[in-house]
């Protein structure tokens, strides 16, 4: 299995800053066929199921505030919430879907500081 | 607008088998998108204050995928005719306590998922 590691576990930003999660796969994820990474990027708010924020690293889903950006590329990727709302406060995980079985991180706690 | 809705019991005993079923509304689980994408439709579970673990997924016209690490135990089927898909999951223990969420995944058994059940807790004990 493909293992994600997120960092950090947790971080706490004040409103209007910048709130920056990094992931970290124990193998690439990056097919070089089409030169796709096979990254997403989830948000889940407490009580209620996550929700597809980012997919391919870098493509927002519909709908997803452009404060919310994806990048990296291989082994290391990055979200990045550009200006921090109060409505962002959640876990967010990355997953992999590379390889079977898809696997998730372990989540970053953002808080507002 | 898309909706799944997990049903089932909350509450299993040791040993027993846990048995929950997803029921799509809003969509077909045997359609596509309009760019000819592909949907899965699959299982996630989280134990309470932890991350999330894929169980497996399934394509409407009768392909299976599983966890490795649970698939001597995971049995997922569909029916189409009722839109329903189901989880079976027997010889549970404690470990096996959790929320279950069903889901629909986009282009593969493993892609992105873009709609989720609310959830359901199962809770394993005697």
């Amino acid at each position: 299995d493909i293992v994600m590691t997120q960092s950090p576990d947790s971080l706490a930003v004040s409103l209007g800053e910048r709130a920056t999660i990094n992931c970290k796969s124990s193998q690439s994820v990056l097919y070089s066929s089409n030169n796709k990474n096979y990254l997403a990027w989830y948000q889940q708010k407490p009580g209620q199921a996550p929700n597809l924020l980012i997919y391919w690293a870098s493509t927002r889903e519909s709908g997803v505030p452009d404060r919310f950006s994806g990048s990296g590329s291989g082994t290391d990727f990055t979200l990045t919430i550009s200006s921090l709302q109060a409505e962002d406060v959640a876990v967010y995980y990355c997953q992999q879907y590379y390889s079977t079985p898809p696997t998730f991180g372990g989540g970053t706690k953002v808080e507002i500081k | 607008q898309l909706q799944l809705q997990e049903s089932g019991p909350g509450l299993v005993k040791p040993s027993e088998t846990l048995s929950l079923t997803c029921t799509v509304s809003g969509g077909s689980i045997s359609s596509t998108s309009t760019s000819s994408t592909n949907f899965y439709w699959g299982w996630i579970r989280q134990p309470p204050g932890k991350g999330l673990e894929w169980i497996g997924s399934l394509y409407y016209s009768g392909s299976f995928y599983y966890n490795p690490s649970l698939q001597s135990r995971v049995t997922i089927s569909v029916d189409t005719s009722t839109n329903q898909f189901s989880l079976n999951l027997n010889s549970v223990t404690a470990a096996d306590t959790a929320v279950y969420y069903c889901s629909r995944h986009v282009g593969s058994s493993r892609g992105p998922i873009d709609y989720w059940g609310q959830g359901t807790l199962v809770t394993v004990s005697s």
